[in-house]
């Protein structure tokens, strides 16, 4: 079946900092790819999402590539905040109305 | 933006009753709502889609007797957890998609059940 596998975390990060989460993912097909992000005592939303292999999803400085050949989507940033501190979610769709989801990697960004 | 709401946020109850969560789409109308279950440190785990005016389909291994859901209008959907015990603590998450826009789903902000 479907799975995803992203980095474990939590991962600590200085201000400024560049900024990496490893997902890859197992599925049939052409699987549409996301990134969500959840900040404390809110609800997940959507970062940003690829649908097709070698599409660039971005928002506020987050950058992902679908990479079909090493069936990867690595969340990138150039320079952290501490405004990014968040749990985020790597998570892919078969074409059905289901998400299977990563496990969440724990970013902070200290000052 | 599109918000969905949960409540209770968090709930402690006794072995052997019964809870009831809400999940409601504040400014938008949803045909099809979704439950997940997240373990810590593990993935949120689909349980059920809850489509309005019809029955839930539930995942594999999933009890419908034991999760009951009811999807009774556009924006609101409510889990209610039967007869809980402690293996049912877990935090639930629901996530709504709106009649128009069909490929993005809106996520609530979770509650967490303590089941003592």
């Amino acid at each position: 079946g479907n799975s995803v596998t992203q980095m474990e975390g939590p991962v600590t990060l200085s201000e400024e900092a560049f900024l990496t989460i490893n997902c890859t993912y197992t599925a049939t097909g052409y699987p549409s790819l996301f990134w969500y992000v959840q900040y404390p005592g809110e609800g997940l939303q959507l970062l940003l999402k690829a649908t097709k292999a070698d599409d660039k999803g971005s928002n506020k400085g987050f950058e992902a590539t679908y990479r079909k050949e090493t069936t990867s989507f690595h969340l990138e940033k150039g320079s952290v905040q501490v405004s990014d501190s968040a749990v985020y979610f790597c998570a892919l769709s078969d074409g059905s109305e289901k998400l299977v989801f990563g496990k969440g990697t724990k970013l902070t960004v200290n000052p | 933006g599109a918000v969905v709401s949960q409540h209770p946020s968090r709930v402690i109850c006794k072995s052997g009753t019964s809870v009831k969560i809400e999940c409601r789409s504040l400014d938008f109308q949803a045909t099809t709502m979704f439950w997940y279950r997240q373990f810590p440190k593990q993935s949120l785990m689909l349980m059920a889609t809850s489509n309005e005016g019809s029955k839930a389909t539930y995942e594999q291994g999933v009890e419908k007797d034991k999760f009951l859901i009811n999807h009774a209008s556009l924006t609101l959907s409510t889990l209610t957890v039967t007869s809980a015990h402690p293996e049912d603590s877990s935090f639930y998450i629901c996530s709504a998609r709106p009649i128009i826009g069909k490929e993005t789903q809106y996520f609530g902000p979770g509650t967490r059940l303590l089941v003592l």
